[in-house]
């Protein structure tokens, strides 16, 4: 079966520090992979998906980044973390062209302090 | 653009039946999802309708209408641990595409009260 790793649980960074998100995908091949944020009272927002190793879009413009490395390895980074990047991060995978939605990863809730 | 409106809450009492809705306005449509979300937890999937029509699954049912752009999740014999946000996300025409990009409402917060 299928499974979504994602960590940490929970960061706690200053402004201006960098960030590393890493999300690991095991039992599947070639998945889409997506990085979504979730602020205080608001939606999920799509910030970046990604059909295949190296093939990175993104959906807004943003202080942060995202690379995958393998095919089943996401990454989402900033050079310099500003207050506004605080939120709940959620990594999520969808097979390709099936007619599923998205399984998530357990989540990091980000505090930028 | 996408634009997916959903109640921001709504409280039910346990046993009762709850309609949250959902109305949508994308570019193209290729699926409708609803997602359940506990708090300081992950969504996990609901249901998923691409034609209209009612989607039966236990005590939650979802319907789907393209041409009014509206969808709403029926839930039934409500219970204590129904009480979680229910996001509304549309997945938009990408043909010719394999992604699967899912654009989410806000999410309903629906209490359940004994």
């Amino acid at each position: 079966s299928q499974t979504i790793h994602q960590w940490p649980a929970t960061l706690v960074q200053p402004v201006g520090s960098p960030l590393s998100l890493e999300c690991t995908v095991e039992g599947t091949s070639n998945p889409n992979l997506y990085w979504y944020r979730q602020a205080a009272g608001r939606g999920l927002q799509l910030l970046f998906y990604s059909v295949g190793i190296g093939q990175i879009s993104s959906e807004v413009p943003q202080n942060l980044s995202a690379s995958r490395p393998q095919d089943r390895q996401f990454i989402l980074s900033s050079k310099k973390l500003l207050l506004s990047d605080s939120g709940f991060y959620l990594c999520a995978w969808s097979a390709h062209g099936g007619n599923y939605g998205y399984t998530f990863g357990s989540g990091t809730r980000l505090t930028v302090v | 653009g996408q634009n997916i409106d959903q109640p921001t809450e709504m409280t039910a009492t346990e046993g009762a039946i709850v309609q949250i809705n959902c109305t949508y306005q994308t570019s193209g449509f290729n699926g409708l999802f609803w997602y359940q979300q506990h708090a300081g937890e992950a969504p996990t999937f609901l249901s998923y309708n691409v034609l209209d029509g009612l989607e039966e699954k236990g005590r939650f049912s979802s319907f789907l209408s393209r041409s009014k752009g509206y969808s709403y999740l029926l839930l039934k014999e409500l219970q204590m641990k129904d009480s979680a946000s229910y996001l509304c996300a549309v997945r938009p025409d990408d043909r010719g595409s394999t992604l699967g990009r899912l654009y989410f409402g806000r999410g309903t917060q629906l209490t359940v009260w004994p």
